[in-house]
């Protein structure tokens, strides 16, 4: 079946400027996370949610940072006002369950180059 | 607070001789582990990973890895190196003790396979 999906690949983004960044989870999870891979670093949590709700946002960087899943599947990522410090791959995952056992699938993530 | 050191920032190894890729985690109570890896543009792909049972854990492509409690390890291994495994490798420790896991990387491995 079809894995999990972020559009767009790429973007760059102006110092200042809005982004929204897009993930398809695997049909059926009801477990999806956003995490930020910085050059040459491990993904760091951002934020959880379990179906429509946001459990979790300890992760988020700062008040900029906003993400949302209004319908339990698709969800949206946005940045307010880039900065050069929010250049980096974001990558979401989603996974079966709410349980802490269940593996989670990541998508191929969208690289962010802020200029 | 959970943590992941990869002490190791490259491994090199020869086609047929086998590898270790090691991972010491720290956390409250007993861990969930996993290990990723990672293709260039490609997002992460799960590996195996060790909940409970035998500390003998076998995954995907021929990789293994042993869960060590006394030593807090978690490393990965696979008996007989091809070049193809050439990748960046990631260990994981997810929270037991939660309803949701937000998984804590280390910074990663690169691992490199010579013909």
């Amino acid at each position: 079946g079809a894995g999990v999906s972020q559009s767009p690949r790429y973007k760059v983004a102006k110092r200042g400027q809005d982004v929204a960044l897009r993930c398809d989870p695997i049909s059926g999870h009801v477990s999806l996370f956003w995490y930020q891979q910085a050059l040459g670093q491990g993904p760091e949590f951002l934020t959880y949610f379990q179906n429509e709700a946001q459990l979790d946002k300890s992760g988020l960087p700062s008040d900029r940072f906003f993400a949302e899943r209004p319908e339990g599947s698709v969800s949206t990522l946005k940045i307010q006002r880039t900065q050069q410090e929010d250049s980096a791959v974001y990558l979401c995952a989603s996974s079966f369950d709410a349980g802490s056992s269940y593996e989670q699938y990541f998508g191929p993530g969208t690289r962010l180059t802020v200029t | 607070a959970q943590s992941v050191a990869q002490p190791e920032d490259q491994v090199n190894v020869a086609e047929g001789n086998p590898l270790t890729v090691k991972c010491t985690y720290s956390v409250s109570g007993n861990p969930y582990l996993f290990w990723y890896v990672q293709y260039p543009n490609r997002g992460l792909q799960f590996l195996l990973k060790y909940i409970t049972g035998d500390n003998l854990v076998k995954g995907s492509y021929g990789f293994e890895a042993e869960f060590n409690k006394s030593q807090t390890s978690f490393h990965l291994k696979k008996p007989s190196a091809l070049v193809s495994d050439s990748a960046l490798y990631f260990c994981a420790v997810g929270a037991r003790n939660s309803g949701y896991s937000t998984l804590t990387f280390g910074k990663g491995t690169m691992l490199l396979v010579s013909p």
